[in-house]
């Protein structure tokens, strides 16, 4: 089955400097791959989504690359806020149609110091 | 309301008790999922609903029972569980599941005496 590694685990960074958090994922076939972010008390909360089909997306401060060749993808945060820090998840999703599910990163917890 | 909305947000029981976690979502999607959030692990999946559905059972012990009555509810049922099921359980939903987003609840934080 997939296997997905996320590091760091913890990341400290300036208000204003940028945050990456890189994760590699095991399944060549895997095709689909979110980023949540989980808030304390609350359920993680989808950020951002990049398809195999294309190499980098951008939204605003966030943006996510992907490699398929090294089979690994990356989480890019630029002039960092407080309201950033929170938990990061990636995932990878199978490609078995129909039978698709998330395999979770270990978590990143960012925290953006004043 | 909208969204994925859980209850209750907190639950404690003995090991010999029978309780409920409840599910709403008001996305109009048709596929629901339940997963387990432990400390230091990654999320686990444990069950999918497919309109209405079970179409996975990722080896989750017996003493968790879930239910879709339809695909806008899903529950889970627990009896007899062990301290190692203390966690968090957050249900999500998406439209379809061809690898489509996933939208969480805030989760049930369950104790386990």
């Amino acid at each position: 089955g997939e296997n997905v590694e996320q590091h760091p685990s913890t990341l400290s960074v300036q208000e204003g400097d940028s945050a990456v958090i890189k994760c590699t994922y095991s399944d060549s076939a895997s095709n689909y791959f979110p980023w949540y972010k989980q808030e304390l008390g609350k359920g993680p909360q989808l950020i951002i989504d990049i398809r195999s089909n294309v190499g980098e997306k951008k939204d605003q401060r966030i943006a996510v690359t992907l490699n398929k060749t090294a089979k690994h993808f990356s989480l890019h945060i630029t002039e960092t806020q407080p309201e950033d820090s929170a938990v990061y998840f990636c995932a990878a999703s199978s490609s078995n149609f129909g039978n698709e599910k998330l395999t979770f990163g270990t978590g990143t917890r960012l925290t953006i110091i004043p | 309301e909208t969204g994925v909305t859980q209850t209750p947000r907190h639950l404690v029981m003995g090991m010999t008790n029978k309780k409920s976690l409840k599910c709403e979502q008001h996305l109009g999607h048709n596929a629901m999922y339940w997963y387990k959030q432990s400390a230091k692990k990654p999320l686990e999946l444990m069950f999918v609903y497919s309109l209405e559905e079970r179409v996975e059972n990722n080896s989750v012990p017996s003493r968790f029972s879930p239910e879709c009555p339809n695909s806008s509810h899903l529950f889970l049922h627990l009896h007899t569980l062990q301290p190692e099921d203390s966690a968090l359980y957050l249900c999500a939903s998406s439209q379809g599941r061809g690898n489509q987003p996933q939208h969480f609840g805030d989760g049930t934080r369950l104790s386990i005496l």
